[in-house]
């Protein structure tokens, strides 16, 4: 699976946009962006994934460059329950969800 | 559903006893994986399995063995003990659902070895 880059953490306003890079310059055709969420001591969760078009669902949109080098996640009216470490992850459609490999993500902060 | 449940919640251990941490899942999911969290980092894959009877090692499977007897369980021991695995342990199930996985976390199980 290709490998991310993401800042370490970031900061957001509580109501404003938070918009989360990731860089994965070496993906390849075959593998999907996702992003996962863990708020602390839970078990990381799904929030959305794409290949190369951009995607919306409830909780976040995903906008993935033509090159498919970078994407960014974006929450668009972040709240306090939106503090957590977020992850962007590489994976190939054929080894799947069992072997994600997580790097150490983007830490969040929300503030009021 | 429950979906992927995990015991126990907490766990002690004195350093070289051994201990199963239990992982079970109700979605009949094929997939199912074990992960650990150490403090600050991101999770690293443990060992992984994609189907009852077929297991293999992931990125840290050093001191840790699994089976997977059934579709639904998945249970992780620590042969002996050592302060290095204390950690939080994930259990994770997933399926694939037309081009992408949906995968799915425990709650964790925080082990201290001392």
């Amino acid at each position: 699976d290709a490998k991310t880059t993401q800042p370490p953490s970031m900061d957001c306003a509580e109501g404003r946009a938070a918009n989360l890079p990731c860089n994965h310059s070496t993906i390849s055709g075959n593998e999907y962006v996702y992003w996962y969420r863990q708020i602390h001591s839970q078990g990381p969760q799904y929030i959305i994934h794409g290949l190369k078009n951009n995607e919306t669902n409830e909780m976040a949109s995903l906008i993935i460059t033509e090159d498919r080098k970078s994407s960014t996640l974006i929450l668009p009216h972040a709240t306090l329950r939106d503090t957590a470490v977020y992850y962007c992850i590489v994976r190939d459609l054929y080894t799947g969800g069992f072997k994600t490999i997580f790097g150490a993500g983007t830490r969040l902060f929300v503030k009021a | 559903n429950a979906g992927v449940t995990q015991t126990p919640k907490f766990q002690v251990l004195k350093t070289g006893q051994s201990m199963t941490l239990q992982c079970a899942q109700d979605m009949n999911h094929e997939y199912m994986s074990w992960y650990r969290q150490d403090p600050g980092m991101g999770l690293r894959l443990i060992h992984y399995s994609v189907g009852a009877g077929i297991t293999d090692q992931g990125e840290v499977p050093n001191g840790y063995n699994v089976s997977r007897s059934t579709t639904e369980d998945f249970p992780l021991r620590l042969l002996s003990a050592a302060p290095s695995q204390t950690s939080v342990y994930f259990c994770a199930s997933s399926t694939r659902t037309g081009y992408y996985y949906e995968q799915y976390f425990g709650p964790g199980t925080r082990l201290t070895v001392t």
